[in-house]
């Protein structure tokens, strides 16, 4: 199985502030890499897939990169709605596997 | 607009059984792989099953494999995962989740259903 690690399991930023969360594959898994967000008590939202390319209606402050086993999820400009924890999961093979999730706090 | 709606949680015994329900609206169902993703409490993600278009083709997490079963209702646009040999480990927020494209990755979840395996 692929194991995906996330890093840091959680940050406190400020609005405004550029935010970057890390996401490693113990495996290569190409550009088969997906993110998502979730808020306390609500279903996931999906962010991403293919490592970079943002689902319809998903803001541009998101921005995806990597390929392989190393892969970031970078917030442009916090704002207090954002405050979530996100999730990054592989699909390169089965079984499809989701990172530990980094929850992302507002100072 | 996508709509994802799921069913049939509850309370059950360990060793119980239980059927979850996904109703799906806003798009043409039968063209769209499928997917079970559960959530234990204070917990990430984890993928549960899929299934392909027809129903034809169906994958398991090992930890559910002979004890969940997902299928498919293409005419009533519905999603099922008949969950037996049920253990207090498989509680949780079960959500079913729409495939993108032909990635084995999601774009649309529904609200979540929650499972609740105690004595």
């Amino acid at each position: 199985d692929i194991q995906m690690t996330q890093s840091p399991s959680s940050l406190s930023a400020s609005v405004g502030d550029r935010v970057t969360i890390s996401c490693r594959a113990s495996q290569g898994v190409r550009n088969s890499l997906a993110w998502f967000q979730q808020k306390p008590g609500k279903a996931p939202k999906s962010l991403m897939h293919s490592a970079s390319n943002l689902h319809i209606g998903v803001p541009s402050k998101f921005s995806g990169s990597g390929y392989g086993t190393d892969f970031t999820l970078t917030i442009s400009s916090l704002q207090p709605e954002d405050s979530a924890t996100y999730y990054c999961q592989q699909y390169a093979s089965y079984p499809l596997t989701f990172g530990g999730g980094t929850k992302v706090e507002i100072k | 607009e996508v709509q994802l709606v799921e069913s049939g949680g509850g309370l059950v015994q360990p060793g119980g059984s239980l059927r979850l329900s996904c109703a799906a609206s806003g798009f043409t169902f039968s063209n769209y792989w499928m997917y079970w993703v559960r959530q234990a409490p204070g917990k990430g993600l984890e993928w549960v099953a899929n299934i392909n278009q027809d129903g034809s083709l169906e994958k398991y997490v090992d930890s559910v494999k002979g004890r969940f079963t997902i299928s498919r209702d293409n005419v009533k646009n519905s999603l099922f995962l008949q969950m037996s040999s049920l253990r207090v480990d498989d509680t949780g927020v079960f959500y079913c989740a729409r495939g993108y494209g032909g990635y084995a990755t999601f774009d649309n979840w529904g609200q979540g259903t929650l499972v609740t395996v105690s004595s």
